[in-house]
């Protein structure tokens, strides 16, 4: 099964700063990742999907690079909606999907 | 507009079974495969299980294995979870979520039904 570890666990930003999150695979997954935001009370939200593609609706603020085992989200210009934990998730070798832990992003 | 709402979430004691239903509306539900996902009490997500966009093949996840199984009624735009043997970890928020390919990312979630496995 692949682990998918998330680094910094808690990102502290004041608004308008950039954000930079890491997802690291145990194995290669190829482009084979997605990211989603999820806010307290809310269903998780698609972001990212193949690494690298943007889902429907997102803003372009919100990028997604890397392949094989790592992997990063960055945000750029923090907004206030943007303020909640995101997971990455790998669908290259399943099942199962795996998830990694969360990094949640706080205001600073 | 795309939407996935589950039900039959409630307080059940250990032991015993509860059944999830998750009902689809704005796409053609019979071409998508479908899967639930849990966020358990101060942890994060966790795929529990999912299955084709016909039915056809079905997973589930380690930590369920045995006591979880998956289904989905094209006719009903239905996608079920019946679950037995519950115990106090499987207490969590559980959502459905579809994907194009059933192994592929998950572009859309319902808000999720509770669970809560306590005597």
């Amino acid at each position: 099964e692949i682990v998918l570890t998330q680094s910094p666990a808690t990102l502290s930003v004041s608004p308008g700063e950039g954000a930079t999150l890491s997802c690291r695979a145990s194995q290669s997954i190829n482009s084979n990742l997605a990211w989603y935001q999820q806010k307290l009370g809310q269903a998780p939200r698609l972001l990212i999907y193949g690494a690298t593609a943007r889902a429907t609706g997102i803003p372009a603020r919100f990028s997604g690079s890397g392949s094989g085992t790592d992997f990063t989200l960055t945000i750029n210009s923090l907004q206030s909606e943007d303020f909640a934990v995101y997971y990455c998730q790998q669908y290259n070798d399943w099942p199962p999907y795996s998830f990694g832990p969360g990094t949640r992003v706080e205001i600073k | 507009q795309v939407e996935l709402v589950e039900s039959g979430g409630g307080v059940v004691q250990p032991g015993r079974s509860l059944t999830l239903s998750c009902t689809a509306s704005g796409f053609t539900f019979g071409t998508f495969a479908m899967h639930w996902v849990r966020l358990a009490p101060g942890k994060g997500l966790e795929w529990a299980a999912g299955l084709s966009y016909d039915g056809n093949n079905k997973y589930v996840g380690d930590s369920v294995k045995g006591r979880f199984s998956i289904s989905r009624d094209n006719s009903r735009n239905q996608l079920f979870l019946q679950m037995s043997s519950l115990r106090a970890e499987d207490t969590a928020l559980y959502y459905c979520a579809r994907s194009l390919v059933v192994a592929g990312h998950l572009d859309t979630w319902g808000q999720g039904t509770l669970v809560t496995v306590s005597s």
